[in-house]
């Protein structure tokens, strides 16, 4: 069964690092890419970036470049999202989810069970 | 980037009643490359539809999409309270992937 297992909630003060983790079983980890995927509270789905593990080919959306870091380390097929500092406006659930194909772009299945991240003074 | 618009925001029908999501894309979504998702209340989302109307995976089949270009259609035949979730459709005919908005179903 392909399962896609996300670090646990997160609290943090503005300023601070973080860097949560999705882990990938089931299936070839290098040959798949997983993306990464905001919900401020309230709202939607917003697509973040997107990696290949087998050659860390990594994208970001637009509105999302610069302000994280998408990773991965295949020896424990594990994809990583993190940021430098947060902020305030970072507080949303975060979920990672796996393209069917080596293609990109691509529909998601399945999708990992979301790490809440609050950031808050 | 591809705008995707869903209409409307929420939906409150009975249970048996049929249910049409409207998802219109700002371009012609390439090959028809488009998905629909249902998220349930605290809930990850769960593919429902790719290829605009290939069901995924153990999705009963009072779900259904249609549509091509710009327009597409995800129709649940005979809603059930278990179909209470937020709609989402998204592209990915082009870089980068985009979402719709939403539709929330209501049972009443």
């Amino acid at each position: 069964e392909v399962q896609l297992v996300q670090s646990g909630a997160e609290v943090k003060k503005p300023g601070e690092s973080l860097k949560i983790s999705c882990k990938a079983s089931g299936y070839s980890f290098t040959n798949y890419w997983i993306a990464w995927v905001r919900q401020m509270p309230g709202k939607g789905l917003e697509w973040m970036g997107i990696i290949y593990p087998g050659d860390s080919d990594t994208r970001y959306s637009p509105s999302f470049q610069g302000q994280v870091t998408i990773s991965v380390d295949k020896s424990i097929t594990t994809a990583y999202l993190q940021w430098s500092s947060l902020k305030a406006s970072d507080t949303a659930m975060y979920y990672c989810a796996r393209l069917p194909s080596g293609r990109y772009p691509n529909w998601l299945d399945p999708w990992g069970q979301g790490a809440l991240v609050t950031v808050s003074s | 980037e591809i705008v995707l618009t869903q209409s409307p925001g929420t939906l409150s029908l009975s249970p048996g009643e049929r249910a049409t999501l409207s998802c219109r894309a700002s371009q012609s979504v390439t090959s028809n490359y488009l998905a629909w998702y249902q998220q349930k209340p605290g809930q990850a989302p769960r593919l429902l539809i790719f290829g605009a109307s290939s069901r995924a995976s153990g999705i009963p089949d009072r779900f259904s999409g249609s549509g091509s270009g710009t327009d597409f259609t995800l129709t649940i035949s005979r809603l059930e309270p278990e179909d209470t979730a937020v709609y989402y459709c998204q592209q990915y005919g082009s870089s980068p992937l985009t979402f719709g908005g939403g539709t929330k179903v209501e049972i009443k």
